[in-house]
């Protein structure tokens, strides 16, 4: 089946530095994007759509120039998350929509396996 | 209001019990719903997807109202396993997906 790899699975750094978590497509063409993310004990949150080649939307209340979301080819899309700070601390996952595979379920969505950030 | 509500639970519930879950959504022309099962710190994996007519997975079985808007899920005979968060996954036309807030499910010895 379609699969989404995400990495770093795990990163902690400074206050103030920028981390960069790539998510890449590993057989189909990922045409559209998201990223999530998740508090501990919360749902996870949408933050962003991202479709291939164009600018992401981003949903309400989340800044765009702190999460800096690429998506310039089929099979990668990263997000950086800029002058990070202690309450930017949280898991984030991204997922994936796309053609060129046959889906040998109805399943819509294929998850990366998250990355748990931690901001000192 | 939100596009999805889903009860937070958390639901504590002893082994071998049957338990269900609803969850509702407000647009009408939603067309995809599924659940999902999500583990602490895990991603969300696909457990079941709705289907009109209603599926059943073993002891999982999953509903889909139209008329009143939601769908449900129904675990018999809880297994210690079964412990996770459940949430359900409503998809309006091409890219707009909305998750529940998600269950929590925990089953006791």
């Amino acid at each position: 089946g379609a699969v989404v790899s995400q990495h770093p699975s795990r990163v902690i750094c400074k206050s103030g530095t920028s981390v960069k978590i790539e998510c890449r497509s590993l057989d189909f063409q990922a045409t559209t994007m998201f990223w999530y993310r998740q508090f501990p004990k919360q749902s996870l949150m949408l933050m962003a759509t991202s479709n291939e080649g164009s600018k992401a939307t981003y949903e309400q209340g989340v800044e765009k120039d702190k999460f800096l979301i690429n998506h310039a080819s089929l099979t990668l899309s990263t997000l950086t998350v800029t002058s990070a700070h202690p309450e930017d601390s949280s898991f984030y996952i991204c997922s994936a929509r796309g053609t060129g595979v046959t889906f040998s379920t109805n399943e819509k969505l294929f998850f990366g396996s998250g990355t748990q950030l931690s901001v000192l | 209001r939100k596009e999805v509500e889903q009860d937070p639970g958390p639901f504590n519930v002893p082994e071998g019990a049957t338990v269900a879950f609803n969850c509702t959504y407000s647009n009408s022309a939603s067309q995809s719903f599924f659940w999902y099962r999500q583990d602490c710190r895990k991603e969300p994996k696909l457990l079941m997807s709705v289907y009109s007519s209603g599926n059943e997975d073993g002891r999982f079985t999953a509903q889909l109202n139209r008329a009143s808007q939601y769908i449900s899920l129904l675990i018999r005979d809880s297994k210690l396993s079964d412990s996770a968060t459940y949430l359900c996954v409503v998809i309006t036309g091409a890219n707009n997906l909305f998750f529940g807030t998600g269950t929590r499910l925990t089953v006791i010895p």
